[in-house]
């Protein structure tokens, strides 16, 4: 699995945009960029996943360079409710049924430390 | 649509006790895997289950062992605690077709003394 590299931590105002990078110099060609969000004593929560180009949805956007060995989550105008850690994962896509048949390895997700990201007033 | 449930919210136990942990996956879900949290770090894959069977195991002793039920519903079982079992244990469920998007519930927070 690629190696991520990510700030410990960022601090921001509320109504600012927010942007976490994550580096991931050894990604593979079948690898995709997922990130999620934890708030203090709750389970982590799915943010976005995506490929190439750019990804939106009704939380962030995605936006991965051509050569993929970067992303950045990008939270716009953000609140006090969006302090919270935030995990880049890089993993391959594969349907789990096919890997399964296969007796090939499973679908685990693999955190490291996250960003801490912090919103004042 | 009830989300992923954890039972119990708590618990305090000694060490050399044993421990079961319960999960009811999300309606529709027939992955579940478990997490175990320590404290500033992220969660740490301990194994995942699909048609009642042992998919795929993290870097955990054997100690730590797990089921899955018909029902899809889930137990992790620690046997022999020690006081580094300490942390929030996760469990999380996902389809088939969407593996990446899993959804957590609450956790469980264990502490051993």
């Amino acid at each position: 699995l690629a190696k991520t590299t990510q700030p410990i931590s960022m601090d921001s105002y509320e109504g600012q945009e927010v942007n976490i990078t994550c580096s991931h110099n050894n990604i593979a060609t079948n690898d995709y960029i997922t990130w999620y969000q934890q708030f203090p004593s709750q389970g982590p929560r799915f943010i976005i996943q995506g490929y190439k180009t750019k990804v939106t949805n009704e939380v962030a956007s995605l936006f991965i360079p051509a050569d993929r060995k970067s992303s950045t989550l990008s939270l716009p105008r953000v609140s006090l409710s969006d302090t919270a850690v935030y995990y880049c994962l890089v993993a391959p896509w594969r349907l789990q049924a096919q890997l399964w048949s296969r007796n090939q390895a499973g679908t685990a997700l693999i955190f490291g430390k996250g960003t801490t990201l912090s919103v004042s007033s | 649509d009830a989300g992923v449930t954890q039972s119990p919210t708590h618990l305090i136990k000694t060490r050399g006790q044993q421990v079961t942990l319960r999960c009811s996956p999300k309606s529709g879900h027939d992955t579940v895997s478990w997490y175990q949290q320590a404290l500033g770090q992220g969660p740490q894959f301990i194994f995942q289950y699909y048609e009642e069977e042992e998919r795929q195991r993290g870097n955990f002793p054997d100690r730590f062992s797990g089921h899955q039920f018909p029902n899809y519903s889930s137990e992790l079982n620690v046997n022999a605690l020690l006081l580094g079992d300490s942390a929030l244990y996760l469990c999380a469920s996902s389809l088939p077709r969407q593996p990446y998007e899993q959804y957590f519930g609450p956790g469980t927070r264990l502490t051993v003394t």
